[in-house]
């Protein structure tokens, strides 16, 4: 167990509907990822938060995607009218950067499939 | 997306042989080098790091080589075990964050 928890771990939903994952990172973590991740693939790169703020968004992530991190804490994901090509892993991890270095603490993702 | 490039897919080793795992990244840019283990069913796990004023880095078990004249990353794994029969993943930090590349499994023969 990292310390970063990830609800739920399965999702099935149909096309068009709307999905929302949730996070909660290590508690003095300052900053929390997101990452998408297909069959056979390396975690692909979505959004970033340091404290509250949303630093950057991959260029991946259409106008369906959100992802809000209120209050620095917690963080939501959430994905308007699902289609079948977003069926995928989500994973969120977090992290202490100290200098360059940053270690990533993941969790253990939100499968979700678009039937 | 963006990703760091891998030679090979698949790895098969002995158990109690020593393993390499490579990476290739186009960064030159890039400072800061990380190689995480994915066991199926869980995300990714740190296993060691690298700074890029640095060419090795040891730890348990595992050593990180970085030659930045080639821009190749390896992961050396010594006397592999059964639990090591993961998939691995290179990752670099580009900017302000850190991108992954496709990743090699490790396969370990009885």
């Amino acid at each position: 167990d990292t310390g970063v928890s990830q609800d739920p771990r399965h999702k099935i939903t149909k096309r068009g509907q709307n999905v929302t994952f949730r996070c909660d990172p290590i508690s003095e973590h300052n900053r929390l990822y997101w990452y998408r991740q297909t069959l056979g693939q390396g975690p692909e790169f979505l959004t970033y938060f340091q404290n509250e703020a949303q630093l950057e968004k991959s260029r991946l992530l259409s106008d369906r995607f959100s992802a809000e991190r209120p209050k620095g804490s917690f963080s939501t994901l959430e994905i308007q009218r699902t289609e079948q090509g977003d069926s995928a892993m989500y994973l969120c991890a977090s992290s202490i950067q100290t200098g360059s270095n940053e270690k990533l603490f993941f969790g253990s993702g939100t499968q979700l499939s678009v039937l | 997306g963006e990703s760091v490039g891998l030679h090979l897919p698949t790895l098969s080793v002995q158990e109690g042989d020593n393993s390499i795992i490579n990476c290739a990244y186009s960064n030159s840019a890039s400072d800061y080098f990380i190689w995480y283990k994915q066991e199926s069913g869980k995300g990714p796990q740190f296993i060691i790091d690298i700074r890029s004023n640095m060419d090795k880095r040891q730890g348990q078990r595992v050593t990180v080589l970085l030659n930045k004249t080639v821009k190749h990353l390896s992961l050396q794994i010594a006397a592999t075990q059964p639990g090591d029969s993961a998939v691995y993943f290179c990752a670099e930090k580009r900017g302000d964050k850190i991108i992954f590349g496709k990743g090699t499994r490790l396969h370990i023969l009885p």
